[in-house]
């Protein structure tokens, strides 16, 4: 059964701490990508990766980092730099530039 | 230049009735034009996608209209039904992996 899976579907975090959400794919695309999403608002991307061991900014990267060692995962990892952190956070694949597949997703909520 | 601005911001209509959402773009290199339909707690799934070099694209009762000099595009939904209920997104991308997204519309289709 293929597809995309983020772990966990609801993240609790407290103040000053980093947290890392997981993203696994076994579409075998080689492409993976984070976005952010606020109620009310559109996508935003945080970070992307078109190849394995190679990454780039997105439009919202501050406070955040990523890893691509592998083709399948490209964990995110919010730091406590995230000035507003709490947000619904997803995660895609493609194989081309085109057509994006979209993950389950992860609320993360700072209390 | 690099906004994707949509409307409404979100949409009453009742069933069997027709739910048009419009998205305008800015950048004339944009090649690219899909939409994705998200249900609550759920990722996005790509619906329908358009290039400009054909001015409409219809799967069953979805259709996209492409005004290539005017930089806008359309979803259209024929015979709305209750379960079409869901958040609509626009999207626009040139030549890469970066998708731009526009704010979304909440479609609500009563019985």
């Amino acid at each position: 059964d293929g597809g995309i899976t983020q772990s966990p579907k609801y993240l609790f975090r407290k103040e000053g701490q980093n947290v890392t959400l997981s993203c696994e794919q076994n579409l075998n695309h080689d492409a993976m990508y984070w976005y952010r999403q606020d109620p009310g608002q559109g996508l935003r991307l945080i970070y992307y990766s078109q190849i394995v061991n190679d990454f780039q900014k997105g439009d919202i990267a501050e406070g955040y980092s990523v890893s691509r060692e592998k083709k399948e995962s490209f964990p995110l990892t919010v730091t406590s730099a995230q000035k507003n952190p709490t947000a619904f956070y997803l995660c895609a694949s493609s194989m081309n530039r085109d057509t994006q597949y979209f993950g389950p997703g992860t609320r993360l909520t700072v209390l | 230049q690099q906004q994707v601005k949509q409307s409404p911001q979100s949409l009453i209509v009742q069933k069997g009735g027709i739910s048009i959402i419009n998205c305008a773009y800015e950048n004339t290199a944009f090649d690219y034009f899909p939409w994705y339909q998200q249900f609550p707690g759920k990722g996005p799934a790509l619906l329908i996608a358009i290039r400009p070099d054909v001015s409409e694209k219809k799967e069953g009762r979805f259709t996209i209209s492409f005004n290539k000099s005017a930089k806008q595009f359309s979803l259209h939904i024929m015979d709305s039904q209750p379960g079409d209920s869901a958040t609509y997104f626009c999207a626009a991308s040139r030549s890469s992996y970066k998708l731009i997204f526009g704010s979304g519309t909440r479609l609500l289709v009563r019985p």
